[in-house]
């Protein structure tokens, strides 16, 4: 199993240039997540999937959409990018079996993102 | 709704030395915690976890033990290495509301030296 992969590893934007990050998971898992993380701000949460076909916005996210259209896939698009949008961004996934909250996330390695 | 307040960093270690790096937390519910790490230039992964009051998680000499009374899930080990030398997120997850939002602290920075 690849577990969470995403892709790329690295971009540098201009600003007002759009993009999307792609998540892949081959665990079957139902929840998928997008964070961001900053220094000394920990991980913040853009938006969240419960299962194909569903989205909901975390703590932060304004300036991206998402999209959910297969299982294993989960897109993060910046339609117009800003240069607070330099990141590193995580995407999760998690199983949905017995009592979900028991079971942890799985992370992919980043995409440290750049805007100019 | 739920909280983590971990530390502040960063902890400097030496090499051998006794580390605790404390964590609370507050929830609606029955909480499960975990305690996560994040290695220079790489994703987060589990280190350990407990699900009920009194559970003990551990892992590579790592441990927590879950307290309901204090509200607690205090990170600690015996004897760190410079490889230990990492990010350590504590975290919980909540049936509340019925979703599964993880809650993450804001993260630990351990440094270990030689």
């Amino acid at each position: 199993n690849a577990g969470v992969t995403q892709t790329p590893k690295f971009r540098v934007l201009k600003t007002g240039q759009s993009m999307t990050l792609l998540c892949a998971q081959d665990m079957n898992h139902e929840y998928m997540y997008w964070y961001r993380q900053d220094p000394g701000m920990g991980l913040r949460l853009i938006h969240y999937s419960v299962g194909e076909g569903t989205t909901a916005k975390g703590e932060v996210p304004d300036g991206y959409n998402v999209s959910r259209l297969k299982k294993q896939n989960f897109l993060l698009g910046l339609e117009s990018a800003a240069p607070s949008q330099t990141s590193v961004y995580f995407c999760a996934s998690r199983p949905l079996t017995g009592f979900g909250s028991y079971n942890e996330q799985f992370f992919g390695p980043g995409t440290r993102l750049t805007v100019l | 709704g739920n909280s983590v307040t971990q530390m502040e960093g960063p902890v400097t270690l030496s090499e051998e030395a006794f580390l605790t790096i404390n964590c609370t937390y507050t929830a609606t519910g029955y909480p499960s915690l975990f305690w996560y790490v994040q290695y220079p230039g790489e994703g987060l992964q589990l280190l350990l976890k407990a699900t009920k009051a009194d559970d003990k998680g551990s892992n590579k000499g790592f441990e927590a033990t879950y307290r309901k009374e204090t509200t607690s899930f205090h990170l600690e080990k015996g004897s760190v290495q410079v490889s230990d030398s990492a990010v350590y997120f504590c975290a919980l997850s909540s049936t509340s509301g019925g979703s599964y939002i993880p809650t993450f602290g804001r993260g630990t920075s351990l440094i270990v030296h030689p």
